[in-house]
C-alpha cells in the first residue's frame, strides 16, 4: 500500500510562487496522484491528476496558476503568482488497486 | 455539472448506528466509482470506503472494516454508508467524492459534507 509524505507548512509573498511536494513511498514511484485544495471551512475542491512523466489534467475551472510536475518519487504542484484566496491546505492523494490514501496537507500561507 | 448532496449525519451514541446517503446528479452514475472520505475536527483527510460503479466491489481502511458497509442504488444515483458500532473516533465530516473513472482512479469530484457526531 502506497503511502504520500507532505510538509506541513509553506508560505510565500502574495504575487509570488509556491512549490508544494509529495513523495511517493518507496516501491510506488510511479504512481499517479491528485491534488486537492481545501480552503478554510470549505469541502476539498479536486485541482489535477499528476502522472508520473509529468503530464497533469486539472480540473474544472481550476486557474492556470496552478500546474504539477514529477521527478522520481516526487509530485510538485506550483501556484504561480500567489493570491489570497490561494490561501487553504493542500491535499495529494494516491491509490492502488483496493485502497487510497492520503497526505497529511501542507498548509500555504499567503504573505 | 457534477453535483453531490450528502444527508443523514447527526448525533448518535457511542455503539450507535446512522445511514449517510449521496445524491449524484449530473453525470452517467454507474460509469463512475464512487467514495466516502472523512476528516476529524482539525485533522486531514482519511479515506473510509469506495465502491465500483457497478457496486459490485467495495473496499474499506481498517479502521472501519467490518463496522461500516456501503453500497450503491444506480437507479437512483444515490450512494450508501450504513456505520455500526461507531465510536468516538467516527466523530468527522463525512464527503461523498466521486471517482474519476469505473474503478481504482482519484477522486475529481466533492460534495459539502455532512458531520457525524459520536458521544454520550
Amino acid at each position: 500500500q502506497p503511502v504520500v509524505t507532505q510538509s506541513s507548512s509553506a508560505s510565500a509573498s502574495l504575487g509570488s510562487s509556491v512549490k508544494l511536494t509529495c513523495t511517493l513511498s518507496s516501491g510506488h514511484r510511479t504512481y499517479s496522484i491528485a491534488w486537492h485544495q481545501q480552503q478554510p471551512g470549505k469541502a476539498p475542491r479536486f485541482l489535477m491528476k499528476l502522472e508520473d512523466s509529468g503530464t497533469y489534467n486539472k480540473g474544472s475551472g481550476v486557474p492556470d496558476r496552478f500546474s504539477g510536475s514529477s521527478s522520481g518519487a516526487d509530485r510538485y504542484l506550483t501556484i504561480s503568482n500567489l493570491q489570497s484566496e490561494d490561501e487553504a491546505d493542500y491535499y495529494c492523494e494516491t491509490w492502488d488497486s483496493n485502497s487510497w490514501v492520503f497526505g497529511g496537507g501542507t498548509k500555504v500561507t499567503v504573505l | 455539472e457534477v453535483q453531490l448532496l450528502e444527508s443523514g449525519g447527526g448525533f448518535v451514541q457511542p455503539g450507535g448506528s446512522l445511514r449517510l446517503s449521496c445524491a449524484a446528479s449530473g453525470l452517467t452514475f454507474s460509469s463512475y466509482a464512487m467514495n466516502w472520505v472523512r476528516q476529524a475536527p482539525g485533522k486531514g483527510l482519511e479515506w473510509v470506503s469506495s465502491i465500483t460503479g457497478s457496486g459490485i466491489s467495495t473496499y474499506f481502511a481498517d479502521s472501519v472494516k467490518g463496522r461500516f458497509t456501503i453500497s450503491r442504488d444506480n437507479s437512483k444515483n444515490t450512494l450508501y454508508l450504513q456505520m455500526n458500532s461507531l465510536r468516538a473516533e467516527d466523530t468527522a465530516v463525512y464527503y461523498c467524492a466521486k471517482g474519476s473513472a469505473y474503478s481504482g482512479s482519484c477522486i475529481d469530484y466533492w460534495g459539502q459534507g455532512t458531520l457525524v457526531t459520536v458521544s454520550s
